[in-house]
C-alpha cells in the first residue's frame, strides 16, 4: 500500500536561519507531488507542485523554493526564514493511474519562526 | 470571487444532530468533488468523493452535488463527538492531467457537543 512521510512534525527555527522539509511517498511511483501551507484558521495554500524529477512549479512568489532530487522525494528550502513563513505545511500526492483521483496528505509540519 | 465558496463556521451541534456542511462554486468546468476531513494538527484524509450530480451514501456520510447550483453538501447523520473536525471541500476538472489541480474550500470548523 502506499504511505508519505513527512518530517519533521514540529520545528520552531529562528529569523534569517535555513529550512529544509521533506517528505517521500512508498508504493507508488512517478506521483505528482505538492506543497501546501495552512496558516491558522485559514484554507490550504498551494506552494509547489511536481510532475516528475527536477520538474518544478511555483504557484506563490515567496521565499521558499521545492526540489524533487528522486521520483518519490520532494523537498521545501528556504535560505531564510521569515516570520511570515510560520505555518502547517503539508505534503501531498496524487496518483496518476490508480482509483484514487484525490489527493493523499502527509501528517504536517507546524513551523514557527520565532 | 473564490473559485470555491465555504462557511468558515464554526458549527457547533449536540451529539445526535443532523449536520450539513456546504460549498458552492463558480467553475463549471469542476466534475470530480471531494470532502476532506481534517483533525486538529493532523492532514487533511479524504472522506468521500463522486464524480456526478447525485447523492453517494458511506454509512453516515452522505455526499451531494447539483452541477445545476453548483452546489455540493456533506451530510452526517447521527454526528458523535469523534466527527469534530474541519471539513473542507475539493473539486477539480476532469481528465487528471498534471495541469488539473484541486481546488479547495477554506474549511468549516465542526464542533459535536457530547
Amino acid at each position: 500500500s502506499q504511505t508519505i512521510h513527512q518530517w519533521p512534525a514540529t520545528l520552531v527555527q529562528p529569523v534569517g536561519s535555513p529550512l529544509s522539509l521533506e517528505c517521500t511517498v512508498e508504493g507508488t511511483s512517478n506521483p505528482n507531488l505538492y506543497w501546501y501551507r495552512q496558516a491558522a484558521g485559514r484554507g490550504l495554500q498551494l506552494l509547489f507542485y511536481s510532475v516528475g524529477i527536477g520538474q518544478i512549479s511555483s504557484e506563490v512568489p515567496q521565499n521558499l523554493s521545492a526540489s524533487r532530487p528522486q521520483d518519490r522525494q520532494f523537498i521545501l528550502s528556504s535560505k531564510k526564514l521569515l516570520l511570515s513563513d510560520s505555518g502547517f505545511y503539508l505534503c501531498a500526492w496524487r496518483d496518476r493511474e490508480g482509483p484514487n483521483y484525490g489527493y493523499t496528505f502527509g501528517s504536517g509540519t507546524r513551523l514557527t519562526v520565532v | 470571487q473564490k473559485e470555491v465558496e465555504q462557511d468558515p463556521g464554526p458549527l457547533s451541534v449536540p451529539e445526535g444532530a443532523i449536520v450539513s456542511l456546504n460549498c458552492t462554486y463558480s467553475n463549471s468546468a469542476f466534475q470530480y468533488f471531494m470532502w476532506y476531513r481534517q483533525y486538529s494538527r493532523k492532514g487533511p484524509e479524504l472522506l468521500m468523493y463522486t464524480y456526478s450530480s447525485g447523492n453517494k451514501e458511506d454509512g453516515r456520510f452522505t455526499a451531494q452535488v447539483d452541477k445545476s447550483s453548483k452546489y455540493i453538501s456533506l451530510f452526517i447523520r447521527d454526528s458523535q463527538p469523534s466527527d469534530s473536525a474541519t471539513y473542507l471541500c475539493a473539486m477539480s476538472p476532469l481528465p487528471r492531467s498534471s495541469a488539473s489541480k484541486i481546488i479547495f474550500g477554506s474549511g468549516t470548523r465542526l464542533s459535536i457537543r457530547p
